[in-house]
């Protein structure tokens, strides 16, 4: 199984600055890797799929890079309705695996 | 617009059967686009993908749950269904249908239903 490792657990910044989160695989995924955001009480939503496409409606703040193990989300410039919990997933084996998440909170 | 929406018992007795359903509409459970998913969140923990059934029938199940998780779907009334046996505290969770596009390999999940808590207590 590939563990998806998320850092940091939780992120404290204001909305204007720009968010970094990372997502370490366990072994090489092939760049098959995607970002969620879920809000209390929500379904997470697909931001970002294969690395650095963004998913239909998703804003150009929101941006992924990185490649084979190593992998980051990057929110330009937060707006207020971006602090919630961020997911990384995998598909490049099976199972499916997702990070534990990374809590963006407002400092 | 593809929509989801899950059902079933809020609460599960210890050793019994957790049974949800999840109902489909905006597109055909039949057209062969989509794994027909299920998630869990469990408290204090992350994502925990369960397994996809697809509209041939054939499923895959994650193997730390396979032994007490079955999958079935229902084409005529636009559902499928999620059956978890034995279960214990540890299976207390929100679960989550979804849909995801059908690549390889593996998927990611494009739509998915707002989600039931269950809760496994006596």
């Amino acid at each position: 199984e590939t563990v998806l490792t998320q850092s940091p657990a939780t992120l404290s910044l204001s909305p204007g600055e720009r968010a970094m989160f990372s997502c370490r695989a366990s072994q090489d995924i092939n760049n098959y890797l995607a970002w969620y955001q879920q809000k209390p009480g929500q379904a997470p939503r697909l931001l970002i799929y294969d690395v650095s496409n963004r998913a239909a409606g998703i804003p150009p703040r929101f941006g992924g890079s990185g490649s084979g193990t190593d992998f980051t989300l990057t929110i330009s410039s937060l707006e207020p309705e971006d602090f919630a919990v961020y997911y990384c997933q995998q598909r490049g084996s099976w199972p499916l695996t997702f990070g534990h998440g990374t809590r963006l909170e407002i400092k | 617009q593809v929509l989801l929406q899950e059902s079933g018992p809020g609460l599960v007795k210890p050793s019994q059967t957790l049974s949800l359903t999840c109902t489909v509409s905006g597109v055909s459970i039949n057209s062969g686009l989509y794994y027909w998913t299920w998630v869990r969140h469990v408290p204090g923990t992350g994502l925990e993908w369960i397994g996809y059934i697809f509209y041939s029938g054939n499923s895959r199940l994650n193997p730390s749950l396979r032994s007490r998780v079955s999958m079935s779907m229902a084409k005529s009334q636009s559902h499928f269904s999620l059956r978890l046996t034995s279960v214990t505290a540890a299976d207390t969770a929100v679960y989550f249908c979804a849909g995801g596009l059908v690549v390889t390999p593996g998927y990611y999940l494009h739509y998915w239903g707002q989600g039931a808590l269950v809760t496994v207590s006596s």
